[in-house]
């Protein structure tokens, strides 16, 4: 069964960072492009960052371009994004997501309040 | 990259078919075989229940199917069930190698 459990996020001030991890199992990791995604309460779905199965390839939402990093480490099937300069629309539940061109797998998610 | 447009709602009675429009342009929906679609129930995860504009995952009711004109694709409900009650998100792969999703729909079976 696949499985993707996300961890890491909190209550953080602005301006501050914080690393979110995805622990993936019941398929072979590294195999898969990745992506994370997220929703801010209460509204829609936003894409914001892709990671091909090698990590030669990486995308960026604009709107987290310069502060968000995305890698992975297929030794211990987890996928990583380390968020920086955290402003407050970047409050959302945000959910590890195996695909590429469309999403098969979600996991749960994990909520980043970036509050003062 | 703007959001892909969706209705806000849309409403049915059981047994009955519906219809989720989803317009993107050129450089997105129209421009690639590359939209899904997504159901969410509340505080749950989406689930993919089309991919590539028309093939459902195994698994899926064969009461969804998805087709595309244009720059609008479009979700069809067929036989509408309670359980189908949940938000239904498109989405399309872009010609700046990004993902867009839509505005979102709300799916009421009265």
């Amino acid at each position: 069964e696949v499985q993707l459990v996300e961890s890491g996020g909190g209550l953080v001030q602005p301006g501050g960072s914080l690393r979110l991890s995805c622990a993936a199992s019941g398929f072979t990791f590294s195999s898969y492009s990745m992506n994370w995604v997220r929703q801010a309460p209460g509204k829609g779905l936003e894409w914001v960052s892709y990671i091909s199965s090698s990590s030669s390839t990486i995308y960026y939402a604009d709107s987290v371009k310069g502060r968000f990093t995305i890698s992975r480490d297929n030794a211990k099937n987890s996928l990583y994004l380390q968020m920086n300069s955290l402003r407050a629309e970047d409050t959302a539940v945000y959910y590890c997501a195996r695909g590429v061109r469309h999403i098969d797998y979600w996991g749960q998610g994990t909520l980043v309040t970036v509050s003062s | 990259q703007s959001a892909l447009t969706q209705p806000a709602s849309v409403s049915g009675s059981p047994g009955q078919s519906i219809t989720i429009s989803c317009t993107g342009t050129s450089s997105d929906v129209g421009g690639y075989n590359y939209v899904s679609w997504y159901q969410q129930h509340p505080g749950k995860a989406p689930k993919l229940m089309i991919y590539e504009v028309s093939n459902r995952p195994s698994g899926v009711s064969n009461r969804f199917s998805g087709s595309k004109s244009g720059n609008t694709a479009s979700l069809t409900i067929s036989g509408l069930q309670a359980e189908d009650e949940a938000d239904y998100y498109c989405s399309s792969y872009t010609s700046s190698s990004h993902y867009v999703f839509g505005t979102g729909t709300k799916v009421t079976v009265l």
